[in-house]
């Protein structure tokens, strides 16, 4: 199956900093990837879908101007957390849309 | 809407012991079915899927079979091992799987 990574695994960070996490598709172009939060013990809540070339749609309760979306190649889609809060920590997973959604490893993020 | 109900855990099973994990749905149309896996810090794998009714999904001893009449796919296995110690998603996607509908995941323990 495709391989998709996130970079970094882990970071924290200061509240009111920004925190960018990178989703790469390593050996399949995705024209679509899609990032998810995950809460501790929770399902996966899905943030947005990132399109190539065009802007994310959020789903309804996620702040855009929070959580900005690039998705600038098709294989390599940004989340950037603006003005990180505590209430942001969390666990972030992106997946890569190459017929069946395929994962990344996840980011674990602590603001502090 | 769509929507996945899946057993409550945790579940925890002794080595060699076989494991149902239930998992109904509701859906329009003919969704997709799938497991997910999420090892402990990691992001989640796809573990098997079904497309269309009746189809039986199938990878590492794990079994699932699409079963429209009752709305269900059941994750099986005859003999868990402790290394399956993981979260397991059930979860639907409609056509072109660009969203996907998650479980709130079953935490199985597998004991020497």
């Amino acid at each position: 199956g495709a391989v998709v990574s996130q970079h970094p695994s882990r970071v924290i960070c200061k509240s009111g900093t920004s925190v960018k996490i990178e989703c790469r598709s390593l050996d399949f172009q995705a024209t679509t990837m899609f990032w998810y939060r995950q809460f501790p013990k929770k399902s996966l809540m899905l943030m947005a879908t990132s399109n190539e070339g065009s802007k994310a749609t959020y789903e309804q309760g996620v702040e855009k101007d929070k959580f900005l979306i690039n998705h600038a190649s098709l294989t390599l889609s940004t989340l950037t957390v603006t003005s990180a809060h505590p209430e942001d920590s969390s666990f972030y997973i992106c997946s890569a849309l190459i017929g069946t959604q395929y994962f990344g490893p996840g980011t674990r993020l602590l603001v502090l | 809407g769509n929507s996945v109900t899946q057993m409550e855990g945790p579940v925890t099973l002794s080595e060699e012991a076989f494991l149902t994990i239930n998992c109904t749905y509701t859906a329009t149309g003919y969704p997709s079915l799938f497991w997910y896996v999420q090892y402990p810090g990691e992001g989640l794998q796809l573990l098997l899927k079904a497309t269309k009714a009746d189809d039986k999904g199938s990878n590492k001893g794990f079994e699932a079979t699409y079963r429209k009449e009752t709305t269900s796919f059941h994750l099986e296995k005859g003999s868990v091992q402790v290394s399956d110690s993981a979260v397991y998603f059930c979860a639907l996607g409609n056509f072109g799987n660009e969203k996907l509908t998650f479980g709130t995941g079953t935490r199985l323990t597998i004991i020497p």
